[in-house]
């Protein structure tokens, strides 16, 4: 299975910042990646699909990078509907696996 | 747009079947779409479970493939989810979702809560 590592775990911002989330994966998935947002007591919503693709209705706020082993999902400016929990997701080859999730926090 | 409604029991008795099904509104089941089944345990991330096409073919995470099946049932534009020999590991938050292009995750449905427990 293909290992898919986030950093940071947790980060703590404040509204107007921009944050950064990284995606590892163990091994070389060209730009097969996306990425979901989680509030508390909800379903992931699809973000960002092909690395760098947004999705329909997201906020031009999100944008994604990266290909091969590293990627990064970027908030350019922060909202309060923002803070919830960050997952990358892997579509190179089964299973497809999630990153741990990265919780971003009101500073 | 496609919505998706897990249902089934909330509490399955250790060394039981945990059984759960997806009903799909707002678009055909039989689309040119994979189906699938993600797990989210307690405070915990996501697990991939299994995938079904309309013509019955499947494809199922291997740590989880000898206690699965995912069935189908074109008529009642739905599908199933079946996990046998449960145990306390499997209680989790199911989650059903189209796979776009069997590729990405999106809608996912809102998620039903099974626990484990005699």
């Amino acid at each position: 299975d293909i290992q898919m590592t986030q950093s940071p775990s947790s980060v703590s911002a404040s509204v107007g910042d921009r944050v950064t989330i990284t995606c590892r994966a163990s091994q070389g998935i060209s730009s097969w990646l996306a990425w979901y947002q989680q509030k508390p007591g909800k379903a992931p919503k699809l973000l960002i699909y092909a690395a760098s693709s947004l999705q329909s209705g997201v906020p031009s706020r999100f944008s994604g990078s990266g290909s091969g082993t590293d990627f990064t999902l970027t908030i350019s400016s922060l909202q309060p509907e923002d803070f919830a929990t960050y997952y990358c997701q892997q579509a190179n080859s089964f299973p497809h696996t999630f990153g741990g999730g990265t919780k971003v926090e009101i500073k | 747009q496609v919505q998706l409604q897990e249902s089934g029991p909330g509490l399955v008795k250790p060394s039981g079947t945990l059984s759960l099904t997806c009903a799909v509104s707002g678009g055909s089941i039989s689309s040119s779409n994979w189906w699938s089944w993600i797990r989210q345990p307690p405070g915990k991330g996501l697990e991939w479970i299994g995938e079904i096409y309309h013509s019955g073919s499947t494809n199922y995470n291997p740590s989880l493939k000898s206690r699965v099946t995912i069935s189908v049932d074109k008529s009642k534009n739905q599908f199933s989810l079946k996990l046998s020999s449960v145990t306390a590991a499997d209680t989790a938050v199911y989650y059903c979702a189209r796979e776009w292009i069997q590729l990405w995750f999106d809608p996912w449905g809102q998620g039903t809560l099974v626990t484990v427990s005699s």
